[in-house]
């Protein structure tokens, strides 16, 4: 069965710091697309970034980038100079051939002032 | 309005009630998907629909009853609901097919409470 993990449960780091947040999952196909979406409290989830498998570069979005491996079958996001409206529930999404995905449990993320 | 829109946004219902939850995309997509958020668990797919027919059901108990009426709308029509059946529910739709993104676009919720 395909799975995504997110072995964080609950981050906090101080405003303008860096800060990782891990995924990792399990497939045995080859093409496929990552995904990291963000819920803020009482808000809508809005997708942060997303990854190509057959692409080796790194996605990146202004602050925010990943650490893709895809031998090592990791997802990390890298968010930067963090800001308070950061703060938030992170998600890491897989989507395989059959446009079927799948979320972890998702890290709850917050930026302290 | 733009992107998925959700009504409503909360409601509180009693096991012998009858509800219904509706969605709407103005993105123009072809698939259609709705989810329970739980508190500590991971998100969970209920249905999907692609061009209006449901090509997944995940086991969900019959007294979640999904219609897709056209590409664009989506509702949950809830009955005889469990206090378990509290949760944030999710409504999604994205652009299926080889050439998209595969990126889903989420509405607001409804915030279901059943007592």
């Amino acid at each position: 069965a395909q799975t995504v993990t997110q072995s964080q449960p609950e981050m906090s780091v101080q405003e303008a710091e860096t800060v990782t947040l891990s995924c990792t999952y399990d497939t045995s196909e080859n093409n496929y697309y990552l995904f990291w979406y963000k819920q803020p409290p009482s808000r809508q989830m809005i997708l942060v970034i997303r990854q190509e498998a057959y692409k080796q570069q790194n996605a990146t979005e202004n602050r925010f980038s990943v650490n893709f491996q895809k031998a090592a079958k990791s997802f990390s996001l890298k968010i930067s100079d963090s800001q308070l409206g950061d703060t938030a529930m992170y998600f890491c999404a897989f989507r395989n051939r059959d446009d079927k995905i799948i979320f972890g449990k998702g890290t709850r993320l917050h930026i302290l002032p | 309005e733009t992107g998925v829109t959700q009504t409503p946004r909360h409601l509180v219902m009693g096991m012998t009630n009858k509800k219904s939850l509706k969605c709407e995309q103005h993105l123009g997509h072809n698939a259609m998907y709705w989810y329970k958020q739980s508190a500590k668990k991971p998100l969970e797919l209920m249905f999907v629909y692609n061009f209006k027919e449901q090509t997944e059901n995940n086991s969900v108990p019959s007294r979640f009853s999904p219609e897709c009426p056209n590409s664009s709308h989506l509702f949950l029509h809830l009955h005889t609901l469990q206090p378990e059946d509290s949760a944030l529910y999710l409504c999604a739709s994205s652009q299926e097919g080889r050439l998209a993104g595969g990126e889903q676009f989420f509405g607001p919720g409804t915030r279901l409470t059943v007592l």
